[in-house]
């Protein structure tokens, strides 16, 4: 099976943009999660979607946001872009075996 | 909630020697599972070894095993022979296991950064 999927790999912003990431999770893997690692912070949850639901949520503003399709791939969608901002989003999904697998990251830099 | 502590920020191993990384967490509840993942200089995360708490005997895979103390919440993870290709960030994280897997997040500890020599 094909692995966990983002696009893009690397993205470049300015202040105050938005910014959509994507992730396309292992086929038949109904879950997936988003995680923030930073420098500072290290790795946080952000949220995850089982069957185009939100069922998790972790402690970040409004502004961070996502959704999950009928196929399974799901986006984050960070508005008002600041530079704390900047971070590796990581995506990770998980079928029946309890384990997430991740993928390779989106690297967000915020000018 | 739920915390995850590695102590040890940066360890060091010789090829072919063994290292063990340490890991601390604390959480209330009695069924979860516990996990290693390496995090190599691509950035992409790979799983090492899991660990389920209703499960006494430790979980191995070739090189690498865990020493899981539940009373003590403890999760160390032992890499022999170690390879050059085991360089890497290794991160300990916790999953709760609750009834009707709702709840898919994972706590992760700070990392250890492991080099190893030639």
């Amino acid at each position: 099976k094909a692995g966990v999927t983002q696009t893009p790999r690397y993205l470049i912003k300015t202040r105050g943009q938005q910014v959509t990431l994507s992730c396309s999770p292992i086929s038949g893997h109904r879950s997936v999660s988003w995680y923030q690692q930073t420098p500072g912070q290290g790795l946080q949850f952000l949220f995850e979607y089982f069957s185009e639901t939100q069922r998790n949520k972790g402690n970040f503003p409004g502004r961070f946001s996502g959704r999950q399709f009928s196929n399974s791939r799901s986006e984050m969608n960070v508005s008002t872009l600041e530079l704390g901002d900047s971070a590796l989003y990581l995506c990770a999904s998980q079928g029946g075996s309890d384990t997430q697998y991740f993928g390779p990251g989106t690297r967000l830099t915020v000018l | 909630a739920q915390t995850v502590t590695q102590s040890q920020p940066e360890m060091s191993v010789q090829e072919a020697e063994t290292v063990t990384l340490s890991c601390t967490y604390d959480t209330s509840e009695s069924d979860y599972y516990l996990f290693w993942y390496k995090q190599p200089p691509s950035r992409q995360m790979i799983l090492v070894i899991r660990q389920e708490a209703y499960k006494q005997q430790n979980a191995t895979e070739n090189r690498f095993s865990v020493n899981f103390q539940k009373a003590a919440k403890s999760f160390s993870l032992k890499i022999s022979d170690s390879q050059l290709g085991d360089a890497a960030m290794y991160f300990c994280a916790y999953r709760h296991l609750n009834s009707g897997g709702s709840n898919y997040k994972l706590t992760f500890g700070k990392g250890t950064l492991l080099t190893v020599n030639p």
